[in-house]
């Protein structure tokens, strides 16, 4: 089944411990990128990567980072989280930067920072 | 500045009625494409239908369809028949040609009543 799969679903974690939060993809797709959702904000991108060691700055980039060694994984690393990156945060994955490319997304990590 | 503005924070509609949902974009690119998605509680985004800045008929997807009226830079989605697995947040996002990051609307929560 073709799948955005990240992990973990849910995290509860401290302020300044180190956090990755993992995304995988089945497609194949060249594209990936990170974003968080908040209430009256919709989805904001974090980073995103083009391909393989290609990665780039979306809106919201501070205090996260991103690396793409392998096609298929596109993980996000919070050094050293803050009560202000409590938020849900999506994965996701195009096979293209086409104008009507859909992006298939994962389901999702709620972190909360406390 | 690229923009997508949802005016409805959220709606309430009897089941069966049908639904529009609103939605407005900014930009002066002339090459562009606008996306629906569908988040139900459960959290994950649902691709539900896509409108490209020159397609000459409006989009449909069974009982979605896409209202689009370029000249008022509108993107409005309409759920005929609504049923009440419908109630979920919706999003507009819009992707440029000239640029590949999609761009979200803060979303519009629906609940159906019975």
């Amino acid at each position: 089944e073709a799948q955005v799969t990240q992990n973990p679903r849910y995290l509860i974690t401290v302020t300044g411990k180190k956090l990755t939060v993992t995304c995988s993809q089945n497609m194949n797709h060249e594209y990936m990128s990170w974003y968080r959702q908040d209430p009256g904000l919709g989805l904001r991108q974090i980073y995103y990567s083009m391909n393989v060691e290609v990665t780039d700055k979306g809106d919201v980039p501070e205090g996260y980072k991103v690396s793409r060694k392998e096609k298929r994984n596109f993980p996000l690393i919070l050094e050293s989280p803050s009560p202000n990156q409590t938020s849900l945060y999506f994965c996701a994955s195009s096979s293209s930067t086409g104008l009507n490319t859909e992006a298939f997304f994962g389901q999702g990590t709620r972190l909360t920072v406390v | 500045a690229q923009k997508i503005t949802q005016t409805q924070p959220g709606m309430f509609v009897q089941e069966k009625e049908a639904v529009t949902l609103d939605c407005t974009y900014d930009t002066s690119d002339p090459s562009y494409g606008l996306f629906w998605y569908k988040q139900p509680s459960s959290g994950e985004m649902i691709f539900l239908i896509y409108q490209g800045s020159y397609d000459q008929q409006n989009a449909t997807e069974g009982r979605y369809s896409l209202n689009f009226q370029k000249a008022r830079k509108s993107a409005n989605l309409v759920i005929s028949a609504s049923q009440l697995g419908d109630s979920a947040m919706y999003f507009c996002a819009m992707r440029l040609d000239s640029n590949y990051q999609l761009i979200w609307g803060a979303g519009t929560k629906l609940i159906i009543k019975p």
